[in-house]
């Protein structure tokens, strides 16, 4: 059964280093979305990503975040100056055109800020 | 204002029993409701979506919505050790994807 992959599992940085977290979204999908899920809390929604652009936003997603489709298969999501409160369990999210508002999550990447 | 409010329980059931979630959402015009399963430290699963009031049967579980009261619920029947995790109602709202704070099941063998 296809599904959604997400690298790495566990991204330790410093406080202010840039971070790029990896997702290869189910490969006939074309929505493609990023949630943040600090520890203990709910999920947050970040951003919805469709046809190369950024189709929906929260306003978590700031001018540090940013994401990106750089080739037929990747989306990721880079934290350019990561802060403390940036620690979070970080959930990609994909679905088709059939039902976009389906969502099929990968199994996320811890990112602890030192 | 919270978009989608859930009982973040613990809900202790014992096996075989019908657990019974609850979750309230803000946004009247929204359109989409979602129930996922989330394991401790993994992703959320789906279990069910609905998008019509009334209810929704799938194995086990039954969704119920009720668009006038702004209300969905899910059942659980015949409740087992394996569903003991945290369920999560999700709403689109607003043009965007909200998700309640879970509740939290334990199902006693």
């Amino acid at each position: 059964e296809p599904e959604v992959t997400q690298t790495p599992s566990h991204q330790v940085t410093q406080m202010g280093q840039e971070v790029i977290l990896r997702c290869v979204p189910i490969s006939n999908h074309l929505y493609f979305y990023w949630y943040r899920q600090i520890l203990g809390q709910k999920v947050e929604f970040l951003v919805s990503f469709y046809n190369n652009e950024i189709s929906e936003k929260s306003e978590i997603f700031d001018d540090q975040f940013s994401v990106e489709r750089p080739d037929g298969s990747n989306f990721t999501l880079k934290i350019r100056s990561t802060k403390l409160e940036d620690s979070a369990m970080y959930f990609c999210a994909s679905s088709d055109t059939q039902r976009t508002d389906t969502q099929y999550f990968g199994p996320g990447t811890r990112l602890t800020v030192l | 204002q919270k978009e989608v409010e859930q009982n973040s329980g613990p809900l202790s059931v014992p096996e075989g029993a019908i657990a019974s979630l609850n979750c309230t959402y803000s946004d009247r015009g929204s359109q989409s409701f979602f129930w996922y399963r989330q394991y401790s430290g993994k992703s959320p699963e789906l279990i069910m979506s609905i998008y019509s009031n009334g209810d929704k049967e799938d194995g086990r579980f039954t969704a119920q919505l009720n668009k006038a009261s702004q209300y969905v619920s899910l059942l659980i029947r015949d409740s087992q050790p394996s569903d003991s995790a945290t369920y999560l109602c999700a709403v689109i709202g607003f043009n965007k994807f909200y998700f309640g704070s879970g509740t939290k099941l334990n199902v006693k063998p």
